[in-house]
């Protein structure tokens, strides 16, 4: 059974560019997380989509976007990149509706943004 | 705004010995917590999740606690070996789904 995996696994940009990350949910799980994690910090919520639509949203702005397929799986788009984006992205997925809710982390993604 | 706080931010304890990581919440409203490793530049790995009706939860060696009515939880490791040397992360729910992190332990563990 595979579990969430992500895409690329690193990354490196310059400033002002735009990038996609790519998100693969656990077999079963409908509903996927993002998470930005800056060196020594704790994982800060990005937003949630769950049946192609952004559910939740945490405090970023809006050069942060994201889209859920059909097949659940996820991308998210970041664009007019600065050097503090910077950081491992990481996609959680889980199964809406399940009474606890477990989340499965992926692998997460290194950006670079130089 | 719920906000997780974990102490001790560094622990260095040598092979064999028991040891405890904290973790409190400000808001005691949560549907459940989670406890994760990650080891450096990696993802995350889910270790116990305690449900809000519950009290404990345990997994070989590792034992988590709950105390929603103080806001603390406890990962408690038992017989530590190298393998564990790693960041450990705590982490709540409201209900949304959204896990709200602490900034971590992080546990090295001495041959």
């Amino acid at each position: 059974d595979a579990g969430v995996t992500q895409s690329p696994t690193h990354l490196i940009k310059t400033r002002g560019q735009q990038v996609t990350l790519r998100c693969s949910p656990k077999s079963g799980h409908d509903t996927v997380s993002w998470y930005q994690q800056a060196l020594g910090q704790g994982p800060q919520f990005i937003f949630q989509y769950y049946e192609e639509e952004e559910r939740q949203r945490g405090n970023f702005p809006d050069r942060f976007s994201g889209h859920q397929f059909p097949n659940y799986s996820s991308e998210l788009n970041v664009n007019a990149l600065l050097l503090g984006d910077s950081a491992l992205y990481l996609c959680a997925s889980s199964l809406a509706g399940v009474g606890y809710n477990e989340q499965f982390f992926g692998p997460g993604t290194r950006l670079t943004v130089l | 705004k719920q906000e997780v706080t974990q102490i001790p931010a560094a622990l260095s304890v040598p092979e064999g010995e028991n040891l405890v990581l904290n973790c409190s919440f400000t808001d005691s409203a949560i549907y459940n917590l989670q406890w994760f490793r990650q080891d450096p530049g990696k993802g995350l790995t889910s270790l116990l999740l305690i449900q809000s009706s519950q009290r404990e939860q345990t997994s070989g060696r590792l034992n988590a606690s709950l105390d929603k009515s103080s806001g603390r939880s406890t990962l408690y490791i038992a017989a530590s070996q190298p393998g564990d040397s790693a960041t450990y992360l705590c982490a709540v729910t409201g209900g949304s789904e959204k896990l709200v992190f602490g900034k971590g332990t992080k546990l090295t563990v001495n041959p």
